[in-house]
């Protein structure tokens, strides 16, 4: 089982729509999650952090977190054209993050 | 907030040639610093993690002979890929962190490397 799952997408969501983001981990004693951003040919942009259970809100972006499920969804409220990029679900395992592959969203104008 | 920089940005070389990518954070001290490895279409995948002074620890699967990390101060560290091949050819990423919490992890804007 890899540490860090996504579904690769495309995810295709329309403007203005919500755009929902779905991660699964391993490892239980995992305690930090992050949502990055990577638009093509760049470096990820961190864009929610997440340490305890339940919902973190942050402008446009939710991330909710499961720790019994070890599930991490990210949220993106009125979706713009912006908004499509690749976005990558990591976690900490001791002092280092461990990406997912990523979800490649794309938002229909 | 914090910048890393990366140079270069762009690298092609020849087949057996070995290429020296440097990660500088500019307006902070990194006591750790990390490289990754990003495929087309795959994840960032962790090489090794680079402390300022020590050896690099190395992922299981990463060559540490082919990948040679120095860190040699708490502002610079550089990944060499020695003898490089055609397989070689990623995109190198390196991060910084300043300290904990470890979301204080900045990215620098990556190495496009192309081995011939």
């Amino acid at each position: 089982q890899k540490e860090v799952e996504q579904n690769s997408g495309p995810l295709s969501v329309p403007e203005g729509a919500i755009a929902s983001l779905n991660c699964t981990y391993s490892d239980r004693g995992s305690q930090s999650f992050f949502w990055y951003r990577q638009y093509s040919g760049k470096s990820p942009e961190l864009i929610m952090s997440i340490y305890s259970n339940g919902d973190k809100e942050d402008g446009r972006f939710t991330a909710q977190l499961n720790k019994a499920s070890q599930y991490v969804s990210l949220l993106i409220r009125d979706s713009q054209p912006s908004d499509s990029a690749t976005y990558l679900c990591a976690v900490n395992r001791d002092d280092k993050i461990i990406f997912g592959k990523g979800t490649r969203l794309h938002i229909l104008p | 907030g914090a910048v890393v920089s990366q140079h270069p940005s762009r690298v092609i070389c020849k087949s057996g040639t070995s290429v020296k990518i440097e990660c500088r954070s500019l307006d902070f001290q990194a006591t750790t610093m990390f490289w990754y490895r990003q495929f087309p279409k795959q994840s960032l995948m962790l090489m090794a993690t680079s402390n300022e002074g020590s050896k690099a620890t190395y992922e299981q699967g990463v060559e540490k002979d082919k990948f040679l990390i120095n860190h040699a101060s708490l502002t610079l560290s550089t990944l060499t890929v020695t003898s490089a091949h055609p397989e070689d050819s990623s995109f190198y990423i390196c991060s910084a962190n300043a300290g904990a919490p470890i979301a204080s992890q900045y990215f620098g804007p990556g190495t496009r490397l192309t081995v011939l």
